[in-house]
Parts: C-alpha cells; sequence; structure tokens
C-alpha cells in the first residue's frame, strides 16, 4: 500500500466547476500536511498547508481528517489556469529531516 | 525567486559513467533534498541532507551518493550511471523547525542515460 494514495484523474471540468480532490495517507504519525500544484515539465510548488480545522485560502479550500486519515483539496469558481496536477503532500515528524512523502497527483483540466 | 538552482538543466549521459548534479541555495535554510520524479510513482526521496557533512539516506538510495561541504551546496552523484536513472530530478530546500514549513523546489533537471 502507498504511504499517499490519490486518485490519477484527469478530472475534467468546464470553468466555473468546483471540484474536489481526495488523498489518504497510512502513517497515523504523520504531523504536516500539504498540497502542491505541480504544472507540466515544472517544480512542485506549494499551494497550501493543510489545518485540523480546515482553512481556506481564496478559491481554494482544504480539509484534515486525522481520524480516517484523510485529505482534501476543494477548488471553486475553477479557472483555466488552475488546469495542473495536485500533489498530496504528507511530513513526518519523527526523526530527522522533516521529510515529505508525496503522493502521485491528481490531474484537474479545466476546460472553457 | 532564484533561491534555489539546479545544474544543469538537461544532461545525456552513457551508461556506466558518472555524473554529479549540483543545488544551489541562497536561502541558507538547513535542510536539503534530492528526489526523482518518475510517471506512476511521483516524487521519491534519494538522499537529504540535516547540515553541513550531515546526509542521510531516502526511500531510494541505491546508486547514488551526495556530499554538502558547504549549506549553499548539495551534490548529488551517479557513481556509475544506468538506464534505469532516466528520470527528472528535483532539489528541495526548507527551513529547519516548523510543521507548517513545506518545501521549496529547484527548476529540476532532466537526465538521460543511454
Amino acid at each position: 500500500r502507498k504511504e499517499v494514495e490519490q486518485d490519477p484523474g484527469p478530472f475534467n471540468v468546464p470553468e466555473g466547476a468546483t471540484v474536489a480532490f481526495n488523498c489518504t495517507y497510512s502513517n497515523s504519525a504523520s504531523q504536516s500536511f500539504f498540497w502542491y500544484r505541480q504544472d507540466c515539465r515544472k517544480e512542485p510548488k506549494l499551494l497550501m498547508s493543510v489545518y485540523s480545522s480546515g482553512n481556506e485560502d481564496g478559491r481554494f479550500t482544504a480539509q484534515l481528517n486525522r481520524a480516517s486519515q484523510y485529505i482534501s483539496l476543494l477548488i471553486r469558481d475553477s479557472k483555466l489556469s488552475d488546469s495542473a496536477t495536485y500533489l498530496c503532500v504528507v511530513m513526518d515528524g519523527t526523526g530527522g529531516g522533516n521529510k515529505l512523502t508525496f503522493g502521485t497527483g491528481t490531474q484537474l483540466k479545466v476546460e472553457l | 525567486d532564484a533561491g534555489i538552482t539546479q545544474s544543469p538543466r538537461h544532461k545525456v549521459t552513457e551508461t556506466g559513467t558518472p555524473v554529479t548534479l549540483r543545488c544551489h541555495q541562497t536561502e541558507n535554510h538547513r535542510y536539503m533534498y534530492w528526489y526523482r520524479q518518475d510517471p506512476g510513482h511521483g516524487l521519491r526521496l534519494i538522499h537529504y541532507s540535516y547540515g553541513v557533512k550531515d546526509t542521510d539516506k531516502g526511500e531510494v538510495s541505491d546508486g547514488y551518493s551526495v556530499s554538502r561541504s558547504k549549506t549553499e551546496d548539495f551534490l548529488l552523484t551517479l557513481e556509475s550511471a544506468t538506464s534505469s536513472q532516466t528520470s527528472v530530478y528535483f532539489c528541495a530546500i526548507s527551513e529547519s523547525t516548523g510543521s507548517n514549513y513545506g518545501y521549496t523546489f529547484g527548476s529540476g533537471t532532466r537526465l538521460t542515460v543511454v
């Protein structure tokens, strides 16, 4: 079983739609959680951290359910520029190094 | 924001030759990491460093070595390149503490071993 699992997609949605991505993680000791965005042939970039209470940044909302080991990302009013791969990322705070474990990503295509 | 740079950006090399990739940061961050990204596998940690001369292995470290003689530079060496090491290599940096700090990635090095 992969440590971080995501539906690879692609999710093809019309502009203006709301889309949700889900992610599950296996290590119950994981301490920090993130969503990264990666454009084609580019490096991953931090989209947002995910807090236990849930958090929102403009059109993006992230949720964490520690009991179910589940993370979600909601994108409202999708834009063409949202087309990218979204990576679910988990930090193992044990030991040293702040090591991140990445999901394989969910591809989003926003269409006219 | 060019706080982290990788070189070279692209490289084609022959099987059995040594290859060194360089990561340079200007942020004075303590932690540096090397990842490889392959289709179907996502990003996988090769090695990381938590200070000068302090390094440790990640999940896919076989065939790779690293060195960090200065805070700003983290080198990844493929001692004898193999075709299975054809990949995109990303370097990343992070601040030392804080549970909400993510990573900043370099632009990547596309390595092809023929």
